[in-house]
């Protein structure tokens, strides 16, 4: 299995540009989660869907960030107008009923907004 | 779910064994340890989980004190590969709870040095 995979791998923007981050989970996995990650903050978990559906997006941080599932094998993480404060890396992650603490994780976006 | 208190730095020689250690006082009855680790510009990755019992795998073995308040994972032979962020994170499985969520706190930054 080719694992997470994410795009782009890097994405330079300027502020108040959109941006969308890219997700493909693993095949068959049905937890799908997205993490920011920044120095001062460290991990956090933004939001995360089971079967395609948002369970908990209570780490979104403000109504600029959005995401979707479509479908099983694609997710999106959106920010529109994107902000200087919103550079980070962005990992996507996915993971299986039974074992949902074992999380697979991208190799992240790493965002910079200008 | 429990909080963690980890050590924010170790060393450890390459070939011998890296102990590192994570108090959870208030751990309930109902929830794992697990462990992750991150290499640097890399996702984090699974290593190891359990309840009450020791459990060993190809990566690590996790100890876990019998009053269940602290645990520690034991990387037998560090390699300079092993160099990472290592976090530990207790939560309930997510059959007691909806979905999986895992908090990342700030974890212990492990340096093998040659």
């Amino acid at each position: 299995d080719a694992g997470v995979i994410q795009s782009p791998r890097h994405e330079v923007t300027e502020m108040g540009q959109e941006v969308t981050l890219r997700c493909k989970p693993i095949s068959g996995h049905d937890y799908l989660f997205w993490y920011r990650q920044t120095m001062m903050r460290g991990l956090e978990l933004l939001i995360y869907f089971n079967n395609n559906v948002p369970i908990d997006d209570s780490g979104m941080p403000e109504d600029r960030f959005s995401a979707k599932m479509p479908n099983a094998s694609f997710s999106t993480l959106k920010i529109q107008p994107s902000e200087p404060r919103d550079s980070a890396v962005y990992f996507c992650a996915s993971s299986r009923t039974g074992v949902v603490e074992k999380l697979f994780f991208g190799s992240g976006t790493q965002l910079s907004v200008l | 779910d429990a909080k963690t208190t980890q050590p924010p730095s170790m060393d450890c020689a390459e070939g011998r064994a890296a102990n590192l250690p994570c108090n959870h006082s208030t751990i309930s009855g109902n929830e794992y340890v697990y462990w992750y680790r991150q290499i640097h510009s890399q996702g984090p990755q699974y290593i190891i989980h359990g309840l009450k019992n020791n459990e060993t795998n190809e990566m690590a073995s996790l100890i876990i004190t019998e009053d269940r308040k602290s645990s520690t994972l034991i990387l037998p032979h560090a390699t300079l590969r092993d160099t990472a962020v290592y976090y530990c994170i207790v939560r309930p499985p997510s059959i007691y709870n909806q979905g999986g969520k895992l908090i990342f706190g700030q974890g212990t930054e492990l340096s093998v040095k040659p």
